[in-house]
């Protein structure tokens, strides 16, 4: 059975900390792995990764993708309060429903001041 | 970007009433789109697949006669949640899929029965 899971589930950290979320998945027939944060609404996208080994990077926000040990990571650099959040981490996966999304269960970040 | 669109952003009803929630794909086209349902302090759950001009697709567990979906255009699909009850209050979320495995969202529908 396909599956996404991410660790940790919960993180409590103080501004300016450095942070790394993790997202390991088991997918038949990977596509893409897609990063989300979600405040109160919907999820807002922040990456897609779909080749290993390239790093991809939005100011403080960075992500990287490791095909072979089906692993990514999500690293936030000098966190701020407003980076607490959900953070998602999905799958796409070829085959089925075109662009159908396995999500993890997310980490919930807390950052304090 | 790609923008989604959900109407209504927040509903409250009554139990045993019927809810119509819209999701528009504003400037593309989409012959799919998903429906996810997301529970307080869980992840996105799939519910269905709506697909253009056929039959909707739904996930193991969800009743295709509760939540009925119709996908009349290729930029509107909707999600009715029929006889609904206070267990269905949930966040439900729409996407519609764009290129190379890229999925927008729209800003989702707080459901909330009485």
């Amino acid at each position: 059975e396909d599956k996404v899971v991410q660790s940790p589930l919960s993180l409590v950290v103080h501004e300016g900390d450095t942070v790394t979320l993790n997202c390991s998945y088991e997918v038949t027939n990977f596509r893409s792995l897609l990063w989300y944060k979600q405040e109160k609404k919907a999820p807002t996208f922040l990456f897609m990764l779909t080749s290993s080994g390239i790093e991809k990077k939005s100011g403080r926000l960075s992500s990287i993708l490791d095909k072979k040990e089906l692993f990514s990571i999500l690293n936030i650099t000098a966190t701020q309060t407003g980076d607490s959040a959900i953070y998602l981490c999905a799958v796409g996966h070829y085959g089925g429903s075109q662009g159908n999304l396995i999500f993890g269960k997310g980490t919930k970040l807390s950052v304090k001041p | 970007g790609a923008v989604v669109s959900q109407h209504p952003s927040w509903v409250i009803c009554k139990s045993g009433t019927s809810v119509k929630i819209e999701c528009r794909s504003l400037d593309f086209q989409a012959t799919t789109m998903f429906w996810y349902r997301q529970f307080p302090k869980q992840s996105l759950m799939l519910m269905a697949t709506s697909n253009e001009g056929s039959k909707a697709t739904y996930e193991q567990g969800v009743e295709k006669d509760k939540f009925l979906i119709n996908h009349a255009s290729l930029t509107l699909s909707t999600l009715t949640v029929t006889s609904a009850h206070p267990e269905d209050s949930s966040f439900y979320i729409c996407s519609a899929p764009g290129t190379g495995g890229m999925q927008y969202f729209g800003p989702g529908t707080r459901l909330t029965v009485t």
